[in-house]
């Protein structure tokens, strides 16, 4: 079946880089993308990545694909406390569950000033 | 601009009294998501509408109904809540089914608790 796994925790200082990662099993995924959940809140879409790429860069967040090993990263430059958060990983596949989200547990991002 | 908007933020009812959680979106989306957020645990997909087309997630206990009356609203009916169903429901919409780059925007959900 379809997992995705992420770390918990994760917490670094302001100005520091963090990066966040994930691994999914489902080797037809075609999209995974990162959101972002701000407390009380709902889902906000930070980026996504096509599974025929391996890096995409939008300002200061960086998204690594490493299909083989099925492990994605979101690395997040010059870290505000802004950023602090709860950052979920998500996958789909364009045929298996008709498009719908898989979605890891969430990483809860701390940054410390 | 709030493009996915849910009513109310916060909801409290009783046990086994039935609730409706309210969702709309500017966006003319076909496609409109219920899922199911527990405290620090991933969303859950309820079920979806593809236009008028209703999708039920196999394990979507039969408690959980959902109607979508025109394309910009979409509600979410608990017929008998029970204590385990304290959560945050979050709506979410998407152009198409398919994910291709059609990602899904989420409105801020609506915290339900259960006295």
């Amino acid at each position: 079946g379809e997992d995705v796994e992420q770390s918990l925790f994760l917490s670094v200082r302001e100005g520091d880089s963090s990066v966040i990662n994930c691994t999914y099993t489902d080797s037809s995924s075609t999209y995974l993308y990162w959101y972002k959940q701000e407390p009380g809140a709902g889902l906000q879409l930070l980026t996504y990545i096509f599974s025929n790429m391996d890096m995409k860069q939008d300002q200061r967040l960086t998204v690594l694909l490493n299909k083989k090993d099925k492990h994605l990263s979101l690395r997040i430059a010059d870290t505000q406390t802004g950023d602090s958060a709860i950052y979920f990983c998500a996958e789909s596949n364009y045929g298996g569950s008709q498009g719908n989200l898989i979605f890891g547990k969430g990483t809860k991002l701390s940054v410390k000033p | 601009d709030a493009m996915v908007i849910q009513n109310p933020r916060y909801q409290v009812t009783q046990f086994g009294k039935p609730v409706t959680l309210s969702c709309s979106q500017t966006l003319n989306h076909n496609v409109m998501y219920w899922y199911q957020q527990k405290s620090s645990q991933a969303p859950k997909l309820l079920f979806h509408y593809y236009d008028k087309d209703f999708n039920n997630e196999a394990d979507t206990p039969d408690n959980f109904q959902s109607r979508r009356p025109n394309t910009s609203f979409c509600f979410l009916d608990i017929r008998s809540p029970g204590l385990g169903d304290a959560a945050m429901y979050l709506c979410a919409t998407s152009r198409d089914r398919a994910a291709v780059n059609q990602p899904q925007h989420f409105g801020d959900g609506t915290r339900l608790s259960i006295l």
